[in-house]
């Protein structure tokens, strides 16, 4: 599976957008990119997947480029629920298992 | 939605000791799920995946005589630490994909195991 690569760490105003960047230049066809987040001490909780048209949910949207080597996840409106580590996760279609990445931990700040 | 379930969330125990931890499938069956280990401040790992009715697959250097993997039903798989030591202490996640293909992983609240 392709290696995603995210910055360590982010800031966001509460109310404010919150824009998450994932690089997956090694991306591969078949590969969908997926959208956890891990609040402190809980299971990852899912957010978002697309493989090559943005998508978007009650929770977030999610922009590929079109070369699909990166993508960015969309807070539209975050809140201080919001303040948890994110990751990027690219899996094959037919594969399984998650190889999780460092993450990003996002901070949101009143 | 679905949901995966953990047990216990927090187990403190004796070095020496062996130690089951359950994941179960409450509203899905699922022919695999996955078993992850996290240390504090750090990613998730993944540790093996577990095969309903077959032997687990692990990764590369984690030691199947020590974490115990048994899938003995479509909704229930379980891990045993055995003879667990304090480096064993961790955060233990378990996951699971609805069968009939996957779109998304369902993930449990995680088991905090301190080995004392």
């Amino acid at each position: 599976d392709a290696k995603t690569t995210q910055p360590p760490s982010m800031d966001c105003a509460e109310g404010r957008a919150a824009n998450l960047p994932c690089n997956h230049s090694t991306i591969s066809g078949n590969e969908y990119v997926y959208w956890y987040r891990q609040i402190h001490s809980q299971g990852p909780q899912y957010i978002i997947h697309g493989l090559k048209n943005n998508e978007t949910n009650e929770m977030a949207s999610l922009i590929i480029t079109e070369d699909r080597k990166s993508s960015t996840l969309i807070l539209p409106h975050a809140t201080l629920r919001d303040t948890a580590v994110y990751y990027c996760i690219v899996v094959i279609v037919s594969g399984n298992q998650f190889y999780f990445g460092t993450g990003t931990s996002l901070t949101v700040i009143p | 939605g679905a949901v995966v379930s953990q047990h216990p969330s927090r187990v403190i125990c004796k070095s020496g000791t062996s130690v089951k931890i359950e994941c179960r499938s409450l509203d899905f069956q699922a022919t695999t799920m996955f078993w992850y280990r996290q240390f504090p401040k750090q990613s998730l790992m993944l540790m093996a995946t577990s095969n309903e009715g077959s032997k687990a697959t692990y990764e590369q250097g984690v030691e199947k005589d020590k974490f115990l993997i048994n899938h003995a039903s479509l909704t229930l798989s379980t891990l045993t630490v055995t003879s667990a030591h304090p480096e064993d202490s961790s955060f233990y996640i378990c996951s699971a994909p609805p069968a009939g293909g996957l779109k998304s992983q369902h993930f449990g609240d995680g088991t905090r195991l301190s080995i004392l």
